[in-house]
């Protein structure tokens, strides 16, 4: 398998520009996470799907970010207008859960955003 | 809310020693203990996990053991190896729902040869 994939690697941007960052899940997988990872917060869960339904959107920071999962093999991250502040490295990471069991999460390369 | 902490925030060993890391956490009701492995450049990788039903366990060199009365689990990892630098995260499961996991701030180990 391939792994979780993600594009662009990496990508900068100016100000106030939208920004779209995109994952392939694993084949089969029912669940999928984006997170952010900046030196200051640490790993943060933006946003959780399950079955391409947003479950928890409460990490996503503010309505200029927006996630999409159209169907079971592909997510979206979007970002508009892009600040500075949205600088960091976006991971997403999918995983197969059975009804009321946790299970392993797995992370793509992730994308690092700079804005400048 | 969930609170996890993670200690130390930087390790270093010579190759060959052991290495601890301890992370305590607040949800009394979770199951799920990983340890997740992030090299630069990369994204986390699950390196070993226990569940609430198991006081240890071991994979080689790496084991991790549970405390649920204290509320802490710990990663061991013994004969270090230079590959073992890397920033080692814990990340317990909260109990509130789906499968979310709260991510420690990280330790940073380095192995010197």
């Amino acid at each position: 398998d391939a792994g979780v994939i993600q594009s662009p690697r990496h990508e900068v941007t100016e100000m106030g520009q939208e920004v779209t960052l995109r994952c392939k899940p694993i084949s089969g997988h029912n669940s999928l996470f984006w997170y952010r990872q900046t030196m200051m917060r640490g790993l943060e869960l933006l946003i959780y799907f399950n079955n391409n339904v947003p479950i928890d959107d409460s990490g996503m920071p503010e309505d200029r970010f927006s996630a999409k999962m159209p169907n079971a093999s592909f997510s979206t991250l979007k970002i508009q207008p892009s600040e500075p502040r949205d600088s960091a490295v976006y991971f997403c990471a999918s995983s197969l859960v059975p009804s009321g069991v946790t299970d392993t999460q797995y992370f793509g390369p992730g994308t690092r955003l700079t804005v400048l | 809310g969930e609170n996890v902490e993670q200690h130390p925030s930087t390790l270093s060993v010579q190759e060959g020693d052991s290495a601890v890391i301890k992370c305590t956490y607040s949800d009394s009701a979770s199951n799920y203990f990983p340890w997740y492995k992030q090299e630069l450049g990369k994204g986390p990788q699950l390196i070993i996990d226990i569940r609430s039903n198991v006081g240890e366990k071991k994979d080689q060199r790496i084991a991790v053991t549970l405390n649920k009365t204290a509320k802490h689990f710990s990663l061991h990892i013994t004969e270090t190896q230079p590959e073992d630098s890397a920033v080692y995260f814990c990340a317990p499961c909260f109990s509130g729902g789906y499968n979310k996991l709260i991510f420690g701030a990280g330790t940073r180990l380095a192995v010197h040869p």
